[in-house]
């Protein structure tokens, strides 16, 4: 079993739909958890970071952890064709306060807006 | 004024040729980190430092080695190039208490 998982895609979402980005992760100690973005070419740039169970928003993206499923979601609102890349869930793994900012990355998913 | 830089932004070389990759930070950050990026998009972590101390050395083969001169620079020496080296190598540097602030990558291409 992969550390974290994501749905490879890629998706397809129409301008102004809502695009839901998935990720399952293994170790059940996690902490941390991250979303970044990267735009074809580009480095990866965080976008949202969750660290409790629930819903956390910002703007139109909403981060979603559900620790006992240990499962973290993304949704991004009002899709627009610049939101077009790929995106990488993040997990710092829990190893005793020794992980020093270490995370493990999801292979990410390619998700295209088209007007 | 670019936060985290690297040099060069692209490396096409040899097999066998040594090379090697900078990575400098302006924010002050204590800790870095080398990254490798496949070609399928999949980023895995190779070396980080905390104030110029390494503190995570994944499994990398030995032809690769950090050198941290200070702790806002992060360089990666690569001996003997393989053909399977050739990816984009990110340097990222971190923000208490985690957001990583990833370089421009570099694209090494080994012929």
């Amino acid at each position: 079993q992969k550390e974290v998982e994501q749905n490879s895609g890629p998706l397809s979402v129409p301008e102004g739909a809502i695009a839901s980005l998935n990720c399952t992760y293994s170790d059940r100690g996690s902490q941390s958890f991250f979303w970044y973005r990267q735009y074809s070419g580009k480095s990866p740039e965080l976008i949202m970071s969750i660290y409790s169970n629930g819903d956390k928003e910002d703007g139109r993206f909403t981060a979603q952890l559900n620790k006992a499923s240990q499962y973290v979601s993304l949704l991004i609102r009002d899709s627009q064709p610049s939101d077009s890349a790929t995106y990488l869930c993040a997990v710092r793994p829990n190893a005793g306060g020794t992980s020093y900012g270490k995370l493990t990355f999801g292979q990410g998913t390619i998700l295209t807006v088209h007007p | 004024d670019t936060a985290v830089s690297q040099t060069p932004k692209y490396l096409v070389t040899q097999m066998g040729n040594d090379k090697s990759i900078k990575c400098e930070q302006n924010l002050g950050h204590d800790t870095m980190y080398w990254y490798k990026q496949d070609s399928k998009k999949f980023l895995k972590i190779m070396f980080s430092y905390n104030n110029k101390e390494l503190i995570i050395n994944e499994t990398v083969p030995n032809r690769f080695s950090p050198k941290s001169p200070d702790k806002a620079h992060l360089n990666l020496h690569i001996n003997s190039l393989e053909l399977g080296d050739s990816a984009v190598y990110f340097c990222a540097s971190k923000a208490p208490p985690e957001t990583q602030y990833f370089g421009p990558g570099t694209r090494l291409l080994v012929l």
